[in-house]
């Protein structure tokens, strides 16, 4: 099968832009998260969705947002962007949701906000 | 969410074995305990994960301690490509699939 993939690899915006992520979870896969990696914060977890239906928040202000499709495939967003936006955002998906299940990373999406 | 303490930095020559700990005191009795690792310039991969008794998988094999206090993950040959950073994890019913990353233990390997 194929793995996590994630659109685009590298990014680059400037303060105030929008930007919208791509993930595609591993086929037949239904939840997919998302996380931010930062070297000052290290890898938070933003939010998860499982069968469309936003399952889960971390603690980020209402800028992120996320949804998901009959697919499965996930989008995230984030509007007026800010300089601290700048990380790696990474999606993993697994076959549900739940604590037992693997969770399987894509190599992620690099953002740098100027 | 709850605590797992790690050493920052651990070493290990290439074909020995390596013990990575970690603390999981305040661990309750339906907690999982789950390992992860990121190499350099990749997501998070899974290692191998368990509840109370041992495990082995192809990768790494996960002792538990009886007290499920800690927890120590056993590479049994190191190989230049294990060189990662460790995450230790705790899985909570709270937590459901957020997996709540500390800040690891970054394995140098040397040849």
């Amino acid at each position: 099968k194929a793995g996590v993939t994630q659109t685009p690899r590298y990014l680059i915006k400037t303060r105030g832009q929008q930007v919208t992520l791509s993930c595609s979870p591993i086929s037949g896969h239904r939840s997919v998260s998302w996380y931010q990696q930062t070297p000052g914060q290290g890898l938070q977890f933003l939010f998860e969705y499982f069968s469309e239906t936003q399952r889960n928040k971390g603690n980020f202000p209402g800028r992120f947002s996320g949804r998901q499709f009959s697919n499965s495939r996930s989008e995230m967003n984030v509007s007026t962007l800010e300089l601290g936006d700048s990380a790696l955002y990474l999606c993993a998906s697994s076959p549900w949701s739940g604590l037992q299940e693997t969770q399987y990373f894509g190599p992620g999406t690099r953002l740098l906000v100027l | 969410d709850a605590k797992t303490t790690q050493p920052n930095s651990m070493e290990s020559n290439e074909e020995e074995p390596v013990h990575l700990p970690c603390n999981h005191s305040t661990i309750s009795g339906t907690d999982y305990i789950h390992w992860y690792r990121q190499l350099p310039s990749q997501g998070p991969e899974y290692v191998i994960h368990g509840l109370t008794s041992n495990v082995n998988n192809r990768m790494a094999s996960l002792a538990i301690a009886e007290d499920r206090k800690s927890s120590t993950l056993i590479l049994h040959r190191a190989t230049l490509r294990d060189a990662a950073v460790y995450y230790c994890i705790l899985r909570t019913k709270t937590s459901g699939s957020r997996l709540t990353f500390g800040e690891g233990t970054q394995l140098t390997v040397n040849p």
